[in-house]
Order: C-alpha cells, then structure tokens, then sequence
C-alpha cells in the first residue's frame, strides 16, 4: 500500500521569506501523481501544485515549487515571497497513474507566517 | 455552479441517528470522491464513483455507511445509526476523467458532522 509522510506538523516562516515543506511517499509503483494541497480555515482544499511522476521537471505555479526527487521518493514543496494568505494547513498527497484513483494523503503540515 | 458545492455545512445529530450529506459535483466531472478527515485518523477515502460503472467502495469504514450517486451528479453519503466516532469533516470532490487536469480532484468546502 501507499503511504505518504508529512514530517513536520508545524512550520513558521516570516512574511516574504521563503519556505520548504517537507514530504515523502512510498510505493512501488513507477506512474504516479503527486500533489499539494492547501486548506485554509475555511476547510476547502485547494490545489497548489502538481507533478506527474513521468516528467524529471520540477513542476511551478508563480511562488510554488516542488523539489521532486523519485529515486528518494521525496517532493518537497517551496514557497518563495510567503504571503500573510499562505497561513493554512498542507497536504501532500498521491495517486496512481492507472487504476485506483484516490487520494493517499499525507498528516499535513500547519504553516504560520509571520507579519 | 463553479465549484463542488455541499450541503449541510454543519449537522449535529443524536447518537444513534441518521444522517444524509449531500454532494453536487462540477458540471460535466464523471468522478465523484468521497473523503473524511478527523483528528485520529487524518484524511481517508471513502467511496469513488465513476460514471456508470459500480463504485470503489473499499474505504468505507462500516456498512452503516452507504453513499448513491443519482443521474450521474448529485451524491449522499449516509450513515445509519451514527457513533460517535463518526464525528468528522466529510469532503467531496469530483474531478474529468478526459482532458487537461484529468486527474486533479477539486473539493468542496465540506460537512462538518457532529455526533452527541
């Protein structure tokens, strides 16, 4: 089975830092997804970003990036110029390819930043 | 609407009660997820539907918990008999199976059920 770990439930950054948010998976499978999710207080998750297993490009969208490592199994999430509205708890999370298309998640990582 | 909308956004009931939370899908998505978050347990997978082929319903914890999908769309997730232990964020999500984004789930903003 699946699994995904989030090593850090808690994080802080100061306001236009940047910050790293660890995650690593296991699984034997070679096709897979990767993604980040955010939940801010309001309970809906949000995508961030996303990364497709196939392609050695690390994924970006505007201040989010991902540090993608699939020999280590390791997709970490990188937010540069942190913004007072990125306060929320993250999710990394997994899916297959083919087949079985739900989400693996990870335990999220609450993230505080710092005015 | 623009968004995967549920319904109600809070419910509290009576152990032993029945509930019915209900999920309306983005218009034109064939997959519907079902999802609970609690605080012992994280985020699992309940039950997936795909168009008209018979749904996952491998993470269903109990057979008190059943969910339907009507006419391809809207779906409710029910739980006969609530426990305590059924006390979560219930999260809703569909997503295209052809396309660009094929395989992101958008969420909905969630059912918060509370169980006394």
């Amino acid at each position: 089975a699946q699994t995904v770990t989030q090593s850090q439930p808690e994080m802080s950054v100061q306001e236009a830092e940047t910050v790293t948010l660890s995650c690593t998976y296991d699984t034997s499978e070679s096709d897979y997804y990767l993604f980040w999710y955010k939940q801010p207080p309001s309970r809906q998750m949000i995508l961030v970003i996303r990364q497709e297993a196939y392609k050695q490009q690390n994924a970006t969208e505007n201040r989010f990036s991902v540090n993608f490592q699939k020999a280590a199994k390791s997709f970490s999430l990188k937010i540069s110029d942190s913004q007072l509205g990125d306060a929320a708890m993250y999710f990394c999370a997994y899916r297959l390819y083919f087949g079985n298309e739900k989400l693996t998640f990870g335990t999220g990582t609450r993230l505080t930043i710092i005015p | 609407g623009a968004g995967v909308s549920q319904s109600p956004s809070n419910k509290v009931t009576e152990k032993g009660k029945d509930v019915e939370l209900r999920c309306d899908p983005i218009s034109g998505h064939t997959a519907l997820y079902w999802y609970r978050q609690s605080l012992g347990q994280g985020l699992e997978f309940l039950i997936y539907f795909q168009g008209n082929s018979a749904p996952d319903k491998s993470g269903l914890p109990s057979d008190r918990f059943s969910a339907e999908r009507t006419g391809g769309s809207v779906s409710t997730l029910t739980i006969q008999r609530t426990q305590q232990e059924d006390s979560a964020v219930y999260l809703c999500a569909s997503s295209l199976r052809t396309g660009a984004n094929q395989e992101t789930q958008y969420f909905g903003p969630g059912t918060r059920l509370l169980v006394l």
